[in-house]
């Protein structure tokens, strides 16, 4: 079975420091792989998709940026945080076809201060 | 532009007593359709989805959602509430191109509060 890993689960930052976390799945190979934020505990906003190793799309302009170094790896970064990306950050993962659902990891809740 | 809503913020409902989480949606050609729960602080988790086949679609813990064309909508039910069901849920569509991409557009989300 698949299994999908988010790391850290919570994170305090302060302004202006980097950022990184982590994602990582298990039990398949060269899955969609998708970073989402969620705010105020409501709606996800779809921040970047990747369909394959160093294939990175991005949905909206932001302080953020994604890598995908290895097939099941998924890296959300940022030289500098500002206040405004605080929130819970989602990775997930689909099926690169037939089946179309999105599995999503246990998150992390990034506050920056 | 595919949209999908869930005109709902919040839904009351007694335990043992039905439930409804109503979704619509607005998309070019067939709808792929999906329901998705989330506890707090928790990511969220895949309760069932639509493709095609039998509009009524049943998923995990219970729960159905009903696929109407004509009306564009997507409502998630079960037959008895219980507390353990209160959580947020999201109705999502899939709005990506062919090719294995799979970009899901989600609603605001609903939440859902069982009472004793």
């Amino acid at each position: 079975s698949q299994t999908i890993h988010q790391w850290p689960a919570t994170l305090v930052q302060p302004v202006g420091s980097p950022l990184s976390l982590e994602c990582t799945v298990e039990g398949t190979s060269n899955p969609n792989l998708y970073w989402y934020r969620q705010a105020a505990g409501r709606g996800l906003q779809l921040l970047f998709y990747s369909v394959g190793i160093g294939q990175i799309s991005s949905e909206v302009p932001q302080n953020l940026s994604a890598s995908r170094p290895q097939d099941r790896q998924f890296i959300l970064s940022s030289k500098k945080l500002l206040l405004s990306d605080s929130g819970f950050y989602l990775c997930a993962w689909s099926w690169i076809a037939g089946s179309y659902e999105q599995y999503f990891g246990p998150g992390t809740r990034l506050t920056v201060t | 532009a595919q949209s999908v809503a869930q005109p709902e913020d919040q839904v009351n409902v007694a335990e043992g007593n039905p439930l409804t989480v109503k979704c619509t949606y607005s998309v070019s050609g067939n709808p792929y359709l999906f329901w998705y729960v989330q506890y707090p602080n928790r990511g969220l988790q895949f309760l069932l989805k639509y493709i095609t086949g039998d509009n009524l679609v049943k998923g995990s813990y219970g729960f159905e959602a009903e696929f109407n064309k004509s009306q564009t909508s997507f409502h998630l039910k079960k037959p008895s509430a219980l507390v353990s069901d209160s959580a947020l849920y999201f109705c999502a569509v899939r709005t990506g191109t062919s090719g294995g991409y799979n970009k899901l557009i989600f609603g605001a989300g609903t939440r859902l509060a069982v009472h004793p």
